[in-house]
């Protein structure tokens, strides 16, 4: 069974500062990974997703994520974060040959000016 | 174009009333999702529509029945409402293709109390 760890329920940063949001994930086959954002009383938003190619992976919001095979992790990144990314940010993964997705806890994002 | 859409957005139901929640999608998706979240837990599936036609137990199935009207609308129905079943509700849409399921597209979700 595939299942998404997101090691924080809770990471604090400064306005400015680098952010990053941890996940780590286990799947049986090549994962389809993805990072979604909810803000309050509202659905989840896509932010971007790993399918296959560069490592690398460029989303929304001048966010970004790192897939790291050998470490079966896809963290979250972003260079300098603004007061407004202040939300509920999800990781989920889904085997190629699978029809669900399978989400993590959630990690709440707090930027501070 | 408006996405994922939900009704109701607030339900209060006592134990053993039923009760449907709708959802539609105008993106032409073919696959549609139910989805429950409860605080730490992040979400969970209940059933999915792969395609017009087909639907599917999900990670937690039991007290929910689903319905794929058509390729538009995608319901789900509490038969008897019970506490454990107090949560968030959220739909949701994708498109497959040649075996490639993308990025799914959330409604904004039922708040649902069953006292």
């Amino acid at each position: 069974a595939q299942s998404v760890a997101q090691p924080e329920d809770q990471v604090n940063v400064a306005e400015g500062n680098p952010l990053t949001v941890k996940c780590t994930y286990s799947v049986s086959g090549n994962p389809y990974l993805f990072w979604y954002v909810q803000y309050p009383n509202r659905g989840l938003q896509f932010l971007l997703k790993y399918i296959t190619g560069d490592n690398l992976v460029k989303g929304s919001y001048g966010f970004e994520a790192e897939f790291n095979k050998s470490q079966t992790s896809f963290h979250l990144k972003k260079p300098s974060a603004l007061v407004s990314d202040s939300a509920l940010y999800f990781c989920a993964v889904r085997d190629n040959a699978g029809n669900m997705l399978t989400f993590g806890g959630g990690t709440r994002l707090m930027v501070k000016p | 174009n408006a996405g994922v859409t939900q009704t109701p957005k607030f339900q209060v139901l006592k134990t053993g009333q039923s009760m449907t929640l709708q959802c539609a999608q105008d993106m032409n998706h073919n696959s549609m999702y139910w989805y429950r979240q409860d605080p730490g837990m992040g979400l969970r599936l209940i059933y999915y529509s792969a395609s017009e036609g087909t639907t599917d137990k999900g990670e937690v199935p039991n007290g929910y029945n689903v319905s794929r009207l058509n390729k538009r609308e995608f319901s789900l129905r509490l038969e008897s409402a019970a506490p454990s079943q107090t949560s968030v509700y959220f739909c949701a849409s994708s498109e497959t293709w040649a075996g490639i399921w993308y990025e799914q597209y959330f409604g904004p979700g039922t708040r649902l109390t069953v006292t």
